[in-house]
């Protein structure tokens, strides 16, 4: 089915450990987003792509990494996981002809 | 980024309009307002979007001031599915979307 998705949907940690969420698009669109929404508040940028290769910093980025080597997937890495990166994180990505992004379901993490 | 202001909840009963406010008085031209919302327990939702002019759509429409210093988004017809927090955002050039805090809306039955 067409559509974005993002994997795990839960995930559980410990404070130090690497952890890769994935996001996959199937409609091919260029731009994508990683965001986090901690409780209670709006959603921050993490990261952006607007096509494979060309990353680039959003509000947050600081822990992060991400790549992009083919325009459907767009993986966002926490190197060494601490507390304070335990959110809701959600992909997007851009429909350029309506200018409307649409988003994942959202990845809940937990670093204990 | 340019920012906005919202009220931080709103309440409506079902069936009636809401009208749910947004100042952006540091808007610069090129800025598009950007409405969208997010139901519990799920990703934000696309609403509506414009630039200068009111905008129509099946689910809302969208009233922007002639100065472009505040907009309103207008829910005809509020449902109990339309209870979410609704955020208003002014996408930039390189297509960034800043979320603030949003308006909760309430719905009651």
């Amino acid at each position: 089915d067409a559509g974005i998705t993002q994997s795990p949907r839960y995930k559980i940690t410990e404070t130090g450990r690497q952890v890769t969420l994935m996001c996959h698009q199937t409609w091919s669109h260029s731009y994508m987003f990683w965001y986090r929404q901690d409780l209670g508040h709006g959603l921050r940028l993490i990261y952006y792509s607007a096509a494979a290769d060309i990353t680039d910093k959003g509000e947050v980025p600081d822990g992060y990494v991400v790549s992009r080597s083919k325009t459907e997937n767009f993986p966002l890495t926490l190197e060494s996981a601490t507390r304070s990166q335990t959110s809701v994180y959600f992909c997007a990505s851009r429909r350029p002809s309506t200018d409307t992004q649409y988003f994942g379901p959202g990845t809940r993490l937990t670093v204990l | 980024d340019a920012k906005t202001t919202q009220p931080n909840s709103m309440e409506s009963n079902e069936e009636e309009p809401v009208h749910l406010p947004c100042n952006h008085s540091t808007i610069s031209g090129t800025d598009y307002i950007h409405w969208y919302r997010q139901l519990p327990s799920q990703g934000p939702e696309y609403v509506i979007h414009g630039l200068t002019s009111n905008v129509n759509n099946r689910m809302a429409s969208l009233a922007i001031a002639e100065d472009r210093k505040s907009s309103t988004l207008i829910l005809h017809r509020a449902t109990l599915r339309d209870a979410a927090v609704y955020y208003c955002i002014l996408r930039s050039n390189d297509y960034k979307l800043s979320f603030g805090a949003g308006t909760t809306v309430t719905v009651r039955a």
